[in-house]
């Protein structure tokens, strides 16, 4: 079974800076998923980033980053010129890599992240 | 982009009645399908995995007899909470897998057993 622990449970920054989110998982598969899931006020879950275990290089999209640490199951969440927009729940979830089907996701219990005006 | 309509958003029900609630995958053909469970400020929690015409896959610890899921279709999922209770009180997530969109959530049901 997989774990994704999450240690932060709230943190808080002011608009516009740079913020890091933590994420470890275990696991002892060696081909995987990695998301980040933002959940705003509405509940919605929405993608943010993903990444492929197999791919060395780490994925971006606009101001978000990841840091993929596969050796130390390590999956940090950057997020750079934060928004108010930002604010809300960040869950980090792994999901095995199981071929042709697809395997439910496995949750980190999330951080809430604040973006102060 | 890939979209899944959940229904209803909200839900009230008395003690001992049963609730369904419907995920559609609305412009793709969704392999599968799981249905997550979600406490106020906690994570989700998978409930169970479904595929299209064969029976659901629950994880440990969740009654199958009291969350019954069926797919009938590559589009529709349905979640009967039976015989409900305050217990089973909770925000309820749908999520449809496909290879070209990953997987894509529902807006999700809050339940509310009086």
């Amino acid at each position: 079974a997989q774990t994704v622990t999450q240690s932060q449970p709230e943190m808080s920054v002011q608009e516009a800076e740079t913020v890091t989110l933590s994420c470890t998982y275990d696991t002892s598969e060696s081909n995987y998923y990695l998301f980040w899931y933002k959940q705003p006020p509405s509940r919605q879950m929405i993608l943010v980033i993903r990444q492929e275990a197999y791919k060395q290089q780490n994925a971006t999209e606009n101001r978000f980053s990841v840091n993929f640490q596969k050796a130390a199951k390590s999956f940090s969440l950057k997020i750079s010129d934060s928004q108010l927009g930002d604010t809300a729940m960040y869950f980090c979830a792994f999901t095995p890599y199981s071929g042709g089907g697809a395997d439910g996701l496995t949750f980190g219990k999330g951080t809430h992240l604040i973006i102060q005006p | 982009g890939a979209v899944v309509s959940q229904h209803p958003s909200w839900v009230i029900c008395k003690s001992g009645t049963s609730v369904k609630i419907e995920c559609r995958s609305l412009d793709f053909q969704a392999t599968t399908m799981f249905w997550y469970r979600q406490f106020p400020k906690q994570s989700l929690m998978l409930m169970a995995t479904s595929n299209e015409g064969s029976k659901a896959t629950y994880e440990q610890g969740v009654e199958k007899d009291k969350f019954l899921i069926n797919h009938a279709s590559l589009t529709l999922s349905t979640l009967t909470v039976t015989s409900a209770h305050p217990e089973d009180s909770s925000f309820y997530i749908c999520s449809a897998a496909d290879s070209r969109y990953g997987y894509t959530f529902g807006s999700g049901t809050r339940l509310t057993v009086v």
